[in-house]
């Protein structure tokens, strides 16, 4: 159980062009997801905090005119890349979290963005 | 601060047993966790540990949490090739109820 999707797994855009990247719990309801941000060898950066039905959490110094979220539905969150630059190429990761006081976070399997 | 750290570097003999550290801030943390990323995935939940416990094992892993010294380590038995990969600790932060996450330990399995 607790299998989340993450796709695209891998995309490849021209600069100013938009990327959308979708997030699904499959077997269960997320109120929660997290999107996170990952540089080669390093650590994850978390971005932004995701509540269905409300306005995504932003972390200081992310952009959130640049990554739009919106999490629509218990199952689904996606994150939007508008106006992408190469700079934004990075490993995309997402979580969800489960049900229940201090649950684990199940991650999808995160989506390589290269911006030409 | 909220803060965890790990080693950023372990190599081992295939077949030896390899022990990854990790030290975090948060004494009230109630449960935390180890992740394994294999290159180019997202992180898969390994095994986790509630902060009652001091060990707690699972076919070839062991981890062991220190609460005082604010110790948790992850000690995998006859490591193989496989298990290469980067391995993140990670606490619930109970002030924000955020998950902070090490920076890695990335693991290399000498054949």
């Amino acid at each position: 159980g607790a299998v989340v999707s993450q796709h695209p797994s891998w995309v490849i855009c021209k600069s100013g062009t938009s990327v959308k990247i979708e997030c699904r719990s499959l077997d269960f309801q997320a109120t929660t997801m997290f999107w996170y941000r990952q540089f080669p060898k390093k650590s994850l950066m978390l971005m932004a905090t995701s509540n269905e039905g409300s306005k995504a959490t932003y972390e200081q110094g992310v952009e959130k005119d640049k990554f739009l979220i919106n999490h629509a539905s218990l199952t689904l969150s996606t994150l939007t890349v508008t106006s992408a630059h190469p700079e934004d190429s990075s490993f995309y990761i997402c979580s969800a979290e489960t049900p229940g006081a201090n649950s684990p976070l199940h991650f999808g399997n995160g989506t390589r963005l290269t911006v030409t | 601060g909220e803060d965890v750290e790990q080693s950023l570097f372990l190599s081992v003999r295939e077949g030896d047993s390899s022990v990854i550290n990790c030290t975090y801030t948060d004494s009230s943390s109630t449960y935390l966790y180890w992740y394994k990323q294999e290159p180019g995935a997202g992180l898969q939940l390994l095994t986790y540990i509630f902060s009652n416990m001091d060990m707690k094992q699972d076919q070839r892993l062991t981890v062991l949490l220190n609460k005082k010294d604010k110790h948790l380590s992850l000690r995998i038995a006859d490591t193989q090739t496989g298990d290469s990969a980067i391995y993140f600790c990670a606490e619930i932060h109970t002030g924000g109820f955020k998950t902070i996450f090490g920076a890695g330990t990335r693991l290399f399995v000498k054949a």
